[in-house]
């Protein structure tokens, strides 16, 4: 079956500082993968998004970026955190397997971020 | 791009209690999936639903693609369904969410 990782669970970091998140995913191969970051407890907002390695389409301008190095790694980061970068962020993942349901998403465990 | 409204935006009910929660897009969609999220954040699938009922013991669901719009029904309400139940859609590879019910079971 397949499992989606993300670490670290939690983070607390200083205003500019830089930011890594990892998320993997095991059991599957070539997926699409998702960033999406949740702010007061509603409403998560995509904000990049990956058919495959080195392809990554960003759908908010801001002070993230996201990379894919290999087929089911993906990695969230930032060179300067802002205060408005805190929230909780949720990796997922979806199948581009023809007889599994059309772009049904599983999530991660999520990190919560806090900038201070 | 797609909206998604759900409603209502909270419900408190006791526990034994009965539920829908209601999903209303404005397009046609080919993927329509209803979350769970726990208290500790985690989003869980409760059912992958673009057209037609499924049930899941106390929960199931309805979609109405040519109306737009989607049910999910809880019965028997138990405490651990409290949480925020997340409706969200997608007419290509990326989900729109609602802005979710917020479900409070009192014991």
């Amino acid at each position: 079956s397949q499992t989606i990782h993300q670490w670290p669970a939690t983070l607390v970091q200083p205003v500019g500082s830089p930011l890594s998140l990892e998320c993997t995913v095991e059991g599957t191969s070539n997926p699409n993968l998702y960033w999406y970051r949740q702010a007061a407890g509603r409403g998560l907002q995509l904000l990049f998004y990956s058919v495959g390695i080195g392809q990554i389409s960003s759908e908010v301008p801001q002070n993230l970026s996201a990379s894919r190095p290999q087929d089911r790694q993906f990695i969230l980061s930032s060179k300067k955190l802002l205060l408005s970068d805190s929230g909780f962020y949720l990796c997922a993942w979806s199948s581009k397997d023809a007889g599994v349901n059309f772009y049904e998403q599983y999530f991660g465990p999520g990190t919560r971020l806090t900038v201070t | 791009g797609i909206q998604v409204e759900q409603s209502p935006p909270d419900l408190i009910l006791q526990e034994g209690a009965n539920s829908t929660l209601r999903c209303n897009f404005s397009d046609s969609v080919n993927n329509l999936q209803w979350f769970h999220q726990n208290p500790w954040g985690q989003l869980i699938n409760l059912f992958y639903i673009p057209s037609g009922t499924k049930q899941n013991g106390r929960l199931s669901a309805t979609t109405v693609a040519t109306e737009r719009y989607s049910l999910l029904y809880i019965s028997s309400s138990q405490t651990t369904d409290s949480g925020v139940y997340f409706c969200a859609v997608t007419g290509g590879e990326k989900l729109t969410f609602g802005t979710g019910t917020r479900l409070t079971i009192i014991p």
